[in-house]
C-alpha cells in the first residue's frame, strides 16, 4: 500500500537556520504531494504541493521539488522564525478518494 | 479559509455513552473526511463521503459510523465510547480527487482543507 515516511523530531534550530525536512514515499502510479503546517490548537492547513515529477511547490519561503528517482518531497526552508514552530505532515494523494499521511515532524524555532 | 466548522470543539464524556461530532461546510464540496489525530500515528482516515447518502470505512473505522444527509453536514458517531478513542477528530473537505482530474475532469481541486478539530476525551 502506499506510505509517506518522514523524520519525526523534534527538530529544533535557532532562529535564522536552514531547514530541511526529508520525506519520502511509496505509491504506485504518480501521485500529488502535499505538505502541511498544523499550529498549536489549530487544524491542518495546506503549506505547498506539487502534482506531477520535477514540479516545485513554494510558499512562505519553504520549497519542495518532487522527486520521482527517489521518491522523495523534502520540505526546504533557508532562514527560519520563531513564528515557524509547528508540525509539519508530509502527505501524498493517488487516484483514489484518500490522503496518506506521514507521521508528522514537530520544529521548534528558539530566537 | 475554507468554511469548514466543527462541533463541539472540546468534549469530555464517560465511557459507554453515544457521542455526535458535526462538520459543517459552506463550500459546496462533494468529499469529507473524518480523521483522528494521536501521537506517533498521524493522522488516521475514519470514515469518508463522496456525496449526500454516499458514504464508506477509512483506515480505523471500528467503533464509529457516519451520516451525511446534506451535502453541508457530515456526522461522526461514536456508538458507545471507549478511552481508546480519547483523540483530537479533524474533519476535512475536498473538490475532487485525482483520478477525476487525471480523466480530464478540470476545474477540481483535490486538495484536502481542514477544519479546527475537535478534542474528545472519554474517561
Amino acid at each position: 500500500g502506499n506510505s509517506v515516511t518522514q523524520m519525526e523530531g523534534p527538530v529544533t534550530l535557532s532562529e535564522e537556520a536552514f531547514l530541511t525536512i526529508n520525506c519520502t514515499y511509496t505509491a504506485t502510479g504518480y501521485p500529488s504531494l502535499f505538505w502541511y503546517v498544523q499550529y498549536p490548537g489549530e487544524g491542518l492547513q495546506l503549506l505547498l504541493k506539487a502534482t506531477k515529477a520535477d514540479d516545485k511547490g513554494s510558499n512562505k519561503g519553504f520549497e519542495a521539488t518532487y522527486r520521482k528517482e527517489t521518491t522523495s518531497f523534502h520540505l526546504e526552508k533557508g532562514s527560519v522564525q520563531v513564528s515557524d514552530s509547528a508540525v509539519y505532515f508530509c502527505a501524498l494523494r493517488d487516484y483514489g478518494q484518500n490522503f496518506v499521511f506521514g507521521p508528522g515532524t514537530r520544529l521548534s524555532v528558539l530566537p | 479559509d475554507a468554511g469548514i466548522t466543527q462541533s463541539p470543539r472540546h468534549k469530555v464524556t464517560e465511557t459507554g455513552t453515544p457521542v455526535t461530532l458535526r462538520c459543517h461546510q459552506t463550500e459546496n464540496h462533494r468529499y469529507m473526511y473524518w480523521y483522528r489525530q494521536d501521537p506517533g500515528h498521524g493522522l488516521r482516515l475514519i470514515h469518508y463521503s463522496y456525496g449526500v447518502k454516499d458514504t464508506d470505512k477509512g483506515e480505523v473505522s471500528d467503533g464509529y459510523s457516519v451520516s451525511r444527509s446534506k451535502t453541508e453536514d457530515f456526522l461522526l458517531t461514536l456508538e458507545s465510547a471507549t478511552s481508546s478513542q480519547t483523540s483530537v477528530y479533524f474533519c476535512a473537505i475536498s473538490e475532487g480527487w485525482r483520478g477525476q482530474i487525471q480523466l480530464g475532469a478540470s476545474g477540481l481541486e483535490e486538495t484536502q482543507y481542514f477544519g479546527p478539530g475537535t478534542r474528545l476525551l472519554v474517561l
